[in-house]
Parts: structure tokens; sequence; C-alpha cells
């Protein structure tokens, strides 16, 4: 069976900062993909970044990389020099096989 | 813009009802997948279909029901419609069948049961 966790409901971080977003999972499936989205208050679900299980470097895409720790079965978001346009609702998410599931979310608010 | 869109994108009805769902994916991804987003229950894989086929289930209910159509287009059916339906529905998309491929979403459906 799949299992994502997201353990911060929410997360406060301070314009231009770094911030981790946690997200640890469990899988029995061998090839599996690790997913971030991002959806603010708007409603639409924004894909950031992308890990496969068999990829050897984290992910990065522009401000946004992946810490994975496949050991450890965790695939931490970092979101490098936070804006205020960062503030929303941050999604983990975990496929394998045919079955996509998603954890409970953080919530990010970026202060100024 | 993902590329995916839905239609309507605010459905207001009332308990015993039924809607439709509708979604067209990115050009040139066979998969779309069904997702539901609720307060309670987070964000809920429905259903998948790939090419005209269902491929996986999720935690659907037996009053919904989904098709995809040979130009891939893909609809939602909601039936018996109760005041806890009410939720975000997403359509997303991606090209492959299984395994790690990023899916992109739609804008959502809003659909307020009364």
């Amino acid at each position: 069976a799949q299992k994502i966790t997201q353990t911060q409901p929410g997360m406060f971080v301070q314009e231009k900062e770094a911030v981790t977003l946690d997200c640890t999972y469990d899988t029995s499936d061998p090839s599996y993909g690790l997913f971030w989205y991002k959806q603010p208050s708007s409603g639409e679900m924004i894909f950031l970044i992308y890990q496969g299980s068999y990829d050897q470097q984290n992910a990065t895409e522009g401000r946004y990389s992946l810490n994975f720790q496949k050991a450890r079965k965790s695939a931490n978001l970092v979101i490098s020099a936070s804006q205020l346009g960062d503030s929303a609702m941050y999604f983990c998410a975990l496929t394998g096989g045919f079955k996509t599931i998603f954890g409970a979310g953080t919530r990010l608010f970026v202060k100024a | 813009d993902s590329g995916v869109t839905q239609t309507p994108k605010h459905l207001i009805t009332a308990t015993g009802q039924r809607v439709t769902l509708r979604c067209s994916p990115r050009s040139g991804d066979l998969s779309v997948y069904w997702y539901q987003q609720s307060l309670d229950q987070g964000l809920q894989f429905l259903i998948q279909y790939y090419n005209g086929e269902e491929r996986a289930k999720g935690n659907i209910l037996e009053r919904f029901s989904a098709q995809q159509f040979p130009d891939l287009h893909s609809e939602l059916n909601l039936s018996s419609l109760e005041l806890g339906d009410s939720a975000l529905y997403f359509c997303a998309s991606s090209v492959g069948l299984a395994g790690p491929h990023e899916q992109f979403f739609g804008p959502g459906t809003r659909l307020t049961v009364l």
C-alpha cells in the first residue's frame, strides 16, 4: 500500500529566506514518482517539481529543489528566496503503478 | 495555463440531482484522472482512464461514474447528489499510462449541493 505524510500543517517563513517543506512516503512499487504541487487561494493546482525513484540527482526547477533521500523515504521541497507570492498550500504526491495519492498539505505563509 | 480544460467552473444544484463534469486533457495526453478535494477528506483520487479504458479506481462512490471518449475528453457523472458531495473536482492529464508521469491539473469545477 502507498502512504504519504506531510507533518507540517502550517509554516511561516520570512520573505527572501529559504524554507523546507517535509514529505515522507512509503510504497512497495520499485518505480515511483514524487511530485510537489502548489495550490494558491485561487484554487488551481500548479505542478512544481518531479523526482523519479531512479533519478540519481535531486530535481531542481528554478527556486524549487527536491531533497530526495530514498533510504529515508523522504522527498522534502526546498524553496529558496521565498516571495510573498509563494504563500499557498503545498501538496506532496506519490505516484506508482496506477495510483496517485496526495498528502494532507502544508500551508505556507510568507511574511514581509 | 496547464492546457487541461474543465467545464463548468461552478455548479450549484440540489440534493438528489445529477450533474456531469467535463474535462479535456492536454494535447497528446492519453491519461485522464479525476480527483475530489473537500475540506474534510483532502485531495482524493477517484478514477483514471487511459485511451478510453478505465485503468484505476480510487475512492469513487457507486453513485459516481466516468468515461473517456474517443476524442479523449472525459466526463464525470455524479448522481443522487448529497450535501457531502460539495467539493472541488479536478481533472488531470498525463502522457503515460502508469508510473511516474507528471499530472497536469485543470482549473477544477466547484460543485455546491444545496
